[in-house]
């Protein structure tokens, strides 16, 4: 089983800021905190990876809490081409592997 | 180039025959994985080798058998094929084993079997 739980879907509209929050409250003090990123058709893509505090890339931001049981994904300015299923991963070995539902984002014009 | 590569992309086929999918990673990875993700789009793994070794095999009918000839490639093998192996397969890799913290996966864009 999954070791997340994520919103099933969200609607944004271009140009707005999207958060998306995924909880992992038994999460261990050495897992890491992944995201990645499935358009359809596509196999899915990394897109960030923290472990506490604030991770910041060219694509997105991560927002780690001091009690690290969850994060949340931020991506700036949303554009259509966003539109994409957003899984969360926690854990080491095998748990690493295992992928939720995901979060569908629907971004509109 | 592409990083991990997979083929055929598309595969339509009949119930009961064999077919094999193929997989190479360019990436000097150790460790490779086949996942499966079924109509409801749950991304499920089924394999994962490390140096050409088995060191996941999640329940899955015998019937799947992959093979590793060298860690740059790792070929799933499907036997008897049933209607409900209809998925898309996608082939991944990582830098070392279980993609442990630090590491990230890599996919292939998938391979569609549908069988009829």
């Amino acid at each position: 089983l999954a070791k997340t739980t994520q919103p099933i879907s969200m609607d944004s509209y271009e140009g707005q800021e999207v958060n998306i929050t995924c909880s992992h409250n038994n999460i261990a003090t050495n897992d890491y905190i992944t995201w990645y990123q499935q358009f359809p058709s596509q196999g899915p893509r990394f897109i960030i990876q923290g472990y506490k505090t604030k991770v910041t890339n060219e694509v997105a931001s991560l927002f780690i809490p001091a009690d690290r049981k969850s994060s949340t994904l931020s991506l700036p300015r949303v554009s259509l081409s966003d539109t994409a299923v957003y899984y969360c991963l926690v854990g080491k070995g095998t748990d690493k592997l295992i992928f939720g539902t995901g979060t569908r984002l629907q971004v509109f014009p | 180039d592409t990083a991990v590569s997979q083929t055929p992309k598309y595969l339509v086929t009949q119930m009961g025959n064999d077919k094999s999918i193929k997989c190479e990673q360019n990436l000097g990875h150790d460790t490779m994985y086949w996942y499966k993700q079924d109509s409801k789009k749950f991304l499920k793994i089924m394999f994962s080798y490390n140096n050409k070794e088995l060191i996941i095999n999640e329940t899955v009918p015998n019937r799947f058998s992959p093979k590793s000839p060298d860690k740059a490639h790792l070929n799933l093998h499907i036997n008897s094929l049933e209607l409900g192996d209809s998925a898309v397969y996608f082939c991944a890799s990582s830098r070392s084993e279980t993609g442990l913290s630090g590491n990230t996966i890599y996919f292939g864009e998938g391979s569609w079997l549908t069988v009829v």
